[in-house]
């Protein structure tokens, strides 16, 4: 079953907007990961961020979590046409399991020239 | 160092026919997956290994066998395809104490 789940599905911006999707989940976790994957090619690790974190950058990527409400999000700031991808989020579970991360269903995002 | 590679990229098969795919790392993990990826729904585990001789069932194992004879590669069968079994297929894997996983580039399978 699946444990994240991304919203939106679909978002269609302007280059130079922020893109900011969002990834619910429903157990405790390890740590929540997120992952792009341009169409047709494999998942590149985009970011991570712990249990015990709230907030991580990594160049235009700022992610927050927020374990009360089990939820996450991935903020793309000044986005480039490049940005074009599906994006995931994927979690681990608290209780290890071989690290077996489980994936949401993915936000599509397309930026415009 | 190439990664993750998987082979073939594409193929079709017939309900029925058997088929494997042969997913290759050279990082040195212990650990590697297998994936399948259906419009809307994300990735779903398959089967996984946790070293060399060791494999286990993931999300959705019913009708793949595997096989991890050599750390580096990782074989995912399908001994009698099904048109259920159409989809995207990718191999990850990751290092022994590590959080990142590394995807190959997937291959597309239709089962007609």
């Amino acid at each position: 079953s699946q444990q994240g789940e991304e919203d939106p599905q679909a978002l269609s911006i302007q280059e130079g907007e922020n893109a900011t999707m969002n990834c619910s989940y429903k157990t405790s976790i390890n740590n929540l990961q997120w992952y792009r994957q341009n169409s047709g090619r494999g998942l590149v690790h985009l970011i991570l961020i712990r249990s015990n974190e709230r907030e991580k950058h990594s160049g235009r990527l700022r992610v927050t979590l927020d374990t009360s409400k089990k939820s996450s999000s991935l903020l793309i700031t000044a986005s480039r046409a490049a940005d074009t991808a599906s994006y995931f989020c994927a979690t681990l579970p608290g209780s290890g399991g071989y690290n077996k991360l489980i994936f949401g269903a993915g936000t599509r995002l397309a930026v415009h020239p | 160092n190439a990664g993750v590679t998987q082979t073939p990229k594409f193929r079709v098969l017939k309900t029925g026919q058997s088929m494997t795919l042969l997913c290759a790392q050279d990082m040195n993990h212990e650990y590697m997956y297998w994936y399948r990826q259906d419009p809307g729904m994300g990735l779903r585990l398959i089967h996984y290994s946790v070293g060399e001789g060791t494999t286990a069932k993931g999300e959705v194992p019913d009708g793949y066998n595997v096989s991890r004879l050599k750390k580096q590669n990782f074989l995912l069968g399908l001994e009698s395809a099904a048109p259920s079994q159409t989809s995207v297929y990718f191999c990850a894997s990751k290092g022994q104490g590590a959080d990142t996983q590394y995807f190959g580039p997937g291959t597309r399978l239709t089962v007609l």
